[in-house]
């Protein structure tokens, strides 16, 4: 069963405008992570934060977490081209992450 | 500096038949897992290892095996092919737990017909 959840499933943007995409989930987590997937390749790790932390940056990404929501927001600032791509969150549970459980993704493309 | 390699890119298989896909990370890495990822559904777990000789049953395990008889590799085999196994299958591995970065492969997308 899908544990995250993304919204909004697809997002288009022009270059230069900030994307926010969304991730609920359901039950107790560990941590939550943010991975990266181009067309036709593997995953990319993007960042992690853990239950007890509010909020986390990393470049131009900035992370939160509300576990009273149980929600996670993604944020790019100053979106590019490059950063074309499809976006999951994955929570981990039973203290470790080797039991990621993946959201469906968002599609995010950003016009030149 | 190799990282997670996954073999073969891309195979076509009849149903029945049985196939092995295979995974080689060179990080020593103590967990090693294994994806499947269909569109519209996010990606899944199917089997997952937390270090040589260990294995268990993540989400989906039906009609998969896999076996950890050394650090490095992480095989996972199909008994016998069906249509619905049809997917692009993701190795991943991390170092420890607890929120480590999972390093994926670059998968392998099978077809069954």
């Amino acid at each position: 069963s899908q544990q995250g959840e993304e919204d909004p499933q697809a997002l288009s943007i022009q270059e230069g405008e900030n994307a926010t995409m969304n991730c609920s989930y359901k039950t107790s987590i560990n941590n939550l992570q943010w991975y990266r997937q181009n067309s036709g390749r593997g995953l990319v790790h993007l960042i992690l934060i853990r239950s007890n932390e509010r909020e986390k940056h990393s470049g131009r990404l900035r992370v939160t977490l509300d576990t009273s929501k149980k929600s996670s927001s993604l944020l790019i600032t100053a979106s590019r081209a490059a950063d074309t791509a499809s976006y999951f969150c994955a929570t981990g549970t039973q203290g470790g992450s080797e039991k990621l459980v993946f959201g469906k993704g968002t599609k995010l493309t950003v016009n030149p | 500096n190799a990282g997670v390699t996954q073999t073969p890119k891309f195979q076509v298989l009849k149903t029945g038949q049985s196939m092995t896909l295979q995974c080689a990370q060179d990080m020593n890495h103590e967990y090693m897992s294994w994806y499947r990822q269909d569109p519209g559904m996010g990606l899944r777990l199917i089997h997952y290892s937390v270090g040589a000789g260990i294995t268990d049953q993540g989400e989906v395990p039906n009609g998969y095996n896999v076996s950890r008889s050394t650090t490095e590799d992480f095989p996972l085999r199909l008994l016998s092919a069906a249509p619905s196994q049809t997917s692009v299958y993701f190795c991943a591995t991390q170092a420890g737990s607890s929120g480590n970065t999972i390093y994926f492969g670059e998968g392998s997308w099978l077809t069954v017909v």
